[in-house]
């Protein structure tokens, strides 16, 4: 069974990086056609797509962090990463780990099939 | 940009009774359209891909419908682990998944 634990610090000052770890076990993470992705919550806000990031290192990045954001993967720890930089007040969030499977073998379409916990994020000085 | 539009935002249901949840698409998403289930404190679940297609070891009572932009999920004989946050995600858009803003069901 496929299990996704987030890891990270619980308080960032504002103006600085953002970093969080998935750690993947039960399966390895080069195993399947999955792109393994970030979600996050604001309080009291939905749901809200960070990014994907493949075994590879192919990257797909929500447009509206694209250019704070990183996504990086380890495979041979298993794991893969976050870096948002110049974080703010607004980057407040639980963050969630989740692994996106394909629906089809013909086109892009991926849903979340296993989720971590989520980690909360507090920006604040 | 597609947006998804739960309803309603607190649904009050009795153990035992049927929950009907709503989730509206600003576009067409074909099909690709999941529900999940959140409980705090824990991961979210997945229940439902491609709109009707039960994830595995979900139970029967849980059931989803709709295509296109009206999208269903319906819980039969409510069970007191059954009350929870859900959501519904549209996947039709590579890569942009966009979610609802969630349906809680809470005891009546």
């Amino acid at each position: 069974q496929v299990q996704l634990q987030e890891s990270g610090p619980g308080l960032v000052k504002p103006s600085q990086t953002l970093s969080l770890t998935c750690t993947v076990s039960g399966d390895p993470i080069s195993s399947g056609d999955h792109y393994w992705s970030w979600i996050r919550q604001p309080p009291g806000k939905r749901l809200e797509w960070i990014g994907y990031i493949s075994y590879r290192g192919m990257t797909f990045y929500n447009p509206s962090l694209k250019s704070r954001l990183t996504l990086s993967v380890d495979t041979s720890k298993n794991q893969f990463s976050l870096n948002l930089t110049s974080v703010t007040a607004a980057d407040t969030a639980v963050y969630f780990c989740a692994r996106a499977r394909s629906a089809s073998p013909y086109f892009y379409f991926y849903y979340m099939d296993v989720w971590g916990k989520g980690t909360a994020v507090t920006v604040s000085s | 940009e597609i947006v998804m539009t739960q309803s309603p935002a607190t649904l009050s249901v009795s153990p035992g009774e049927r929950a009907t949840l709503s989730c509206r698409a600003s576009q067409s998403v074909s099909n690709n359209l999941a529900w999940y289930q959140q409980i705090p404190g824990q991961a979210p679940r997945l229940l439902i891909y491609g709109a009707s297609t039960r994830a595995t070891g979900i139970p029967a009572r849980f059931s989803g419908s709709g295509s296109g932009t009206e999208f269903t999920l319906t819980i039969t004989s409510l069970q007191s682990e059954d009350f929870a946050l859900y959501y519904c995600q549209q996947y039709n858009t590579w890569p942009l998944p966009a979610f609802g803003q969630g349906t809680k069901v809470e005891i009546k």
